[in-house]
């Protein structure tokens, strides 16, 4: 039982450029959350999706960046003309969907991209 | 608004010696607090978690957490460290969304824990 994929681990980009980072959530699940590990910070929430639907993105900056979770395929972060300060690690949880009774309450996480500006 | 507060962004121990990483959190309801441990350049393994029910909960490789409400505390702790034990540990906080469970986590800003031999 595989667990989140990211992909890719690794991406450098110039600034400007634009960054596409992959996540497959664990099989079974169609909850998705993107947090973002700056240096020397904790993890941040970032956006919180379910198939074809943003259901929180409150940590979202506000400009270049964009997030979805299509019926097929992985889930996409898109980061838009990147810049030095976009330099991070991003990970991806997911959990599976709820039900009555049921413990979802666990997020699994990918082992994340890092992503660097030059 | 939810926040969690680690009290220590660096913890050194020795081998064999008792671990403690502290954790305090704030929420306006219920919590579920859960720690989640990184190895270098490796994502997130959870650890334990508390939701309901007993308040000492006992997690992979020997180490436990208590939840104290009245102290907003949910301290990790292990009675004998190892090497292997040596990793950036992050506490948090999430809090039920609209009476499910999908509920973000809110982290604290880590403890890195080094173990001499």
């Amino acid at each position: 039982n595989a667990g989140v994929m990211q992909n890719p681990r690794h991406l450098v980009r110039r600034r400007g450029q634009e960054a596409r980072l992959r996540c497959s959530p664990m099989k079974g699940h169609s909850h998705v959350y993107w947090y973002r590990q700056l240096p020397e910070e904790g993890l941040k929430f970032m956006v919180y999706l379910q198939k074809e639907n943003i259901i929180d993105e409150s940590g979202m900056p506000k400009e270049r960046f964009s997030a979805e979770f299509p019926k097929e395929g992985p889930s996409i972060l898109r980061i838009q003309q990147v810049v030095r300060g976009d330099s991070a690690a991003y990970f991806c949880a997911s959990s599976p969907p709820g039900l009555a009774g049921a413990r979802t309450d666990t997020q699994y996480f990918g082992p994340g991209t890092r992503l660097t500006v030059l | 608004a939810q926040s969690v507060t680690q009290l220590g962004s660096h913890v050194s121990v020795s081998e064999g010696a008792l671990v403690l990483l502290r954790c305090n959190y704030s929420s306006s309801v219920p919590p579920y607090l859960f720690w989640y441990v990184q190895y270098p350049n490796q994502g997130l393994q959870l650890l334990l978690k508390y939701t309901t029910g007993a308040t000492l909960v006992k997690g992979i490789n020997g180490f436990e957490a208590e939840f104290k409400k009245s102290e907003t505390s949910f301290h990790l702790t292990k009675p004998s460290a190892h090497m292997s034990d040596a990793a950036e540990y992050f506490c948090a906080v999430r809090t039920n969304a609209g009476g499910t469970s999908y509920g973000k986590l809110t982290f604290g800003q880590g403890t890195i824990l080094t173990v001499h031999p």
